[in-house]
C-alpha cells in the first residue's frame, strides 16, 4: 500500500468553479500536511500547510485535514486559469521527510 | 524569502560522462537538503536526504555510488550523476528545509543523456 494516494486526474473545470482536491494516507503518525503546486517543467512551490486535524484558509485556498479518516483536502474557490497546474499533497513523516502523492492535474478553462 | 536555486537548469550529455547539479538556498540556511527525481507525468521520488557535514541517507533502490551527494555547507548541496546512461534522463529537483514548515524546492534540472 502506498503511503499517500491521490487521484491523478486530469480534473477539468470552468473558470469560477470550486475545486476539491483530495488525498488519503495510511500512516497515522503524520502530523504536518503540505500542499504543493507544480507548473509544467518547474519545481513545486509550497501553497500551504496544516498541522494535525482542522482547517486552514489562505485567500481562495482552504486546506482541510481529517486525521480520523486519514483524509486531506484542498479547496480552491473562484478558480482561475492561472490555477491550472498539478497539485501535490505531501504529509510529513518526521525529520522533514515528506511523502508525496502522485499529484492531481487541474485544468481551469476560461 | 526561502528561495532555492539549481544549476544548471538543463544539461545534455553523452552516455558515460558525469554530470554535477548544484542546489543552493539563497536566503536561508538549510538544515537539510533533499534530492528528488521526477519522470514525466509522475510524482517526485525521493532519492536521498542530506545534512550538512554528514553522509547522505539514500532511499531504497538508489545507488549511492552512482548518485554522489555532497553537502558542503548549509547553503549548498551537489548531486553528481556518475557514468550517466540514457535511463538516468529525468527531471532532478532539490529542496531545502530550515526546520518545520515545509521544504522549498528548486526549479529543477532536466538531464538528457544521449
Amino acid at each position: 500500500q502506498k503511503e499517500v494516494e491521490q487521484d491523478p486526474g486530469p480534473l477539468s473545470v470552468p473558470e469560477g468553479a470550486i475545486v476539491s482536491l483530495n488525498c488519503t494516507y495510511s500512516n497515522s503518525a503524520f502530523q504536518y500536511f503540505m500542499w504543493y503546486r507544480q507548473y509544467s517543467r518547474k519545481g513545486p512551490e509550497l501553497l500551504m500547510y496544516t498541522y494535525s486535524s482542522g482547517n486552514k484558509e489562505d485567500g481562495r485556498f482552504t486546506a482541510q485535514v481529517d486525521k480520523s479518516s486519514k483524509y486531506i483536502s484542498l479547496f480552491i474557490r473562484d478558480s482561475q486559469p492561472s490555477d491550472s497546474a498539478t497539485y501535490l499533497c505531501a504529509p510529513e513523516g518526521g525529520f522533514n521527510k515528506f511523502y508525496f502523492g502522485s499529484g492531481t492535474k487541474l485544468n481551469v478553462k476560461p | 524569502g526561502a528561495v532555492v536555486s539549481q544549476h544548471p537548469s538543463r544539461v545534455i550529455c553523452k552516455s558515460g560522462t558525469s554530470v554535477k547539479i548544484e542546489c543552493r538556498s539563497l536566503d536561508f540556511q538549510a538544515t537539510t537538503m533533499f534530492w528528488y527525481r521526477q519522470f514525466p507525468k509522475q510524482s517526485l521520488m525521493l532519492m536521498a536526504t542530506s545534512n550538512e557535514g554528514s553522509k547522505a541517507t539514500y532511499e531504497q533502490g538508489v545507488e549511492k555510488d552512482k548518485f554522489l551527494i555532497n553537502h558542503a555547507s548549509l547553503t549548498l548541496s551537489t548531486l553528481t550523476v556518475t557514468s550517466a546512461h540514457p535511463e538516468d534522463s529525468s527531471f532532478y529537483i532539490c529542496s531545502a528545509s530550515r526546520g518545520a514548515g515545509g521544504q522549498f524546492f528548486g526549479p529543477g534540472t532536466r538531464l538528457t543523456v544521449l
